[in-house]
């Protein structure tokens, strides 16, 4: 499985957009770049996802390097709620959970 | 919006016992899947299960667990002598299609999750 890396934690302010980033060196060509985020006690939750064009859906954007070696979520306003774990992953059939980023939102 | 549901959300269960956990997929989808959570460490992959059989598993998906989709709307995931080292969460989540082994276009949507406490 193409393993990607994340910053552990990052901090944003109420109302501020977020970037945050993804490092996927090993992507193949086939692979998609998936967000899922983990609110606190409950299950993971779909953000985005993308292939090789950024993408925009009504939680967030998706940046995608033009080598593909790289992505960025976006959240344009952040919210108390989106406080959270914030998971890039590749592919596939089953999705390969890494440690995540840990987003803290404050007011 | 749909979503999959999963009961009982907190399980007590004694060392040993047999456990099921049950999955209510969203309606449409075609793919379904497990995964678990010990507290404080990653989600981990279990199995997926299409078509009436499964398409993949895991390491820690032996032969104590096995998975069924007993009419057309329950999935449910059984643990036939549980260990303490079950305890964890429990997530089911499924899909429309799955795309394979790589490129996978399609998201997977979760439940909140089955505590299961082996005690």
């Amino acid at each position: 499985d193409a393993k990607t890396t994340q910053p552990n934690s990052m901090e944003s302010n109420e109302e501020e957009p977020v970037h945050l980033p993804c490092n996927h060196s090993t992507i193949s060509g086939t692979d998609y770049i998936h967000w899922y985020r983990q609110l606190p006690s409950q299950g993971p939750e779909y953000v985005i996802h993308g292939l090789t064009s950024n993408v925009n859906n009504r939680m967030a954007s998706l940046a995608i390097a033009e080598d593909r070696k790289s992505s960025t979520l976006i959240l344009h306003r952040a919210t108390l709620r989106d406080a959270a774990v914030y998971y890039c992953i590749l592919g596939g059939n089953k999705l390969v959970f890494g440690a995540g980023t840990i987003l803290r939102v404050k007011s | 919006e749909p979503e999959v549901t999963q009961t009982p959300s907190h399980q007590v269960t004694q060392m040993g016992q047999e456990v099921i956990l049950r999955c209510v997929p969203i309606s449409n989808h075609l793919y379904f899947y497990w995964y678990r959570q010990i507290l404080g460490q990653k989600v981990e992959f279990l199995v997926s299960f299409y078509n009436n059989e499964i398409s993949e598993k895991s390491e820690i998906f032996d032969d104590q667990f096995s998975v069924e989709r007993p009419d057309g709307s329950n999935f449910t995931l059984k643990i036939r002598s549980t260990k303490l080292e079950d305890s964890a969460m429990y997530f089911c989540a499924s899909a429309q299609t799955g795309g394979g082994y790589r490129g996978s276009n399609q998201p997977q949507h979760f439940g909140d999750g089955t505590r299961l406490s082996i005690l």
